[in-house]
């Protein structure tokens, strides 16, 4: 079974544009997370869709959004990037929803300059 | 508010030390809870998870960790680190359904 697929796998953006990351579930799992990581902070929640609708959401500004397709695949997208932006952005799936054991992607280096 | 608390931002022990690192969680209701792990350059690989039942759960790699639900710990174990363990560790908790929360991490580091 293939595992969780994020690309691209690193990105290099200037500030004020806007980013388009993606990922690919695992197969069956419905369930789709996003979190951002940063030294110092850990893994924080961005969101989770759940069925193409969006669950949970973490403490982020609205600069940061998503969407998921009916074929599970998420996207991630963030306007007017900022330096501060700069980070592993991370996709996890599992099958039922974040309660549940999450699969994790390698991740997308994001880089604002 | 919802929260996890890792006791240790770096620990460096020497091959064939103990290890224990600490967790924390602020957490209402019935919660399930998981060890992470991250090494140098891969990606997050669950090490265990308590979902019910025998509080002391065992994971791959010889690791295990205790629940216990009095002092809403779950502290991660191994009695004989290698040097292969080198990574950084991360605890979170979920509600049933709910997003996963994780702590900001533990950096392991032994030395060969």
């Amino acid at each position: 079974k293939a595992g969780v697929t994020q690309t691209p796998r690193y990105l290099i953006k200037t500030r004020g544009q806007q980013v388009t990351l993606s990922c690919s579930p695992i197969s069956g799992h419905r369930s789709v997370s996003w979190y951002q990581q940063t030294p110092g902070q850990g893994l924080q929640f961005l969101f989770e869709y759940f069925s193409e609708t969006q669950r949970n959401k973490g403490n982020f500004p609205g600069r940061f959004s998503g969407r998921q397709f009916s074929n599970s695949r998420s996207e991630m997208n963030v306007s007017t990037l900022e330096l501060g932006d700069s980070a592993l952005y991370l996709c996890a799936s599992s099958l039922s929803g974040t309660g549940a054991r999450a699969f994790f992607g390698q991740g997308t280096r994001l880089t604002v300059v | 508010a919802q929260s996890v608390s890792q006791h240790n931002h770096h620990v460096i022990l020497s091959e064939a030390a103990s290890l224990e690192l600490g967790c924390n969680y602020s957490y209402g209701g019935t919660v399930n809870l998981f060890w992470y792990v991250q090494y140098p350059g891969q990606h997050l690989q669950l090490l265990l998870k308590y979902f019910s039942g025998d509080p002391l759960v065992k994971g791959i790699k010889g690791f295990e960790a205790e629940f216990i639900k009095s002092k809403f710990s779950f502290n991660l174990r191994k009695p004989s680190v290698q040097w292969s363990d080198t990574a950084e560790y991360f605890c979170a908790a979920a509600n049933r359904d709910d997003k996963i929360i994780f702590g900001k991490g533990t950096r392991l580091h032994i030395l060969p």
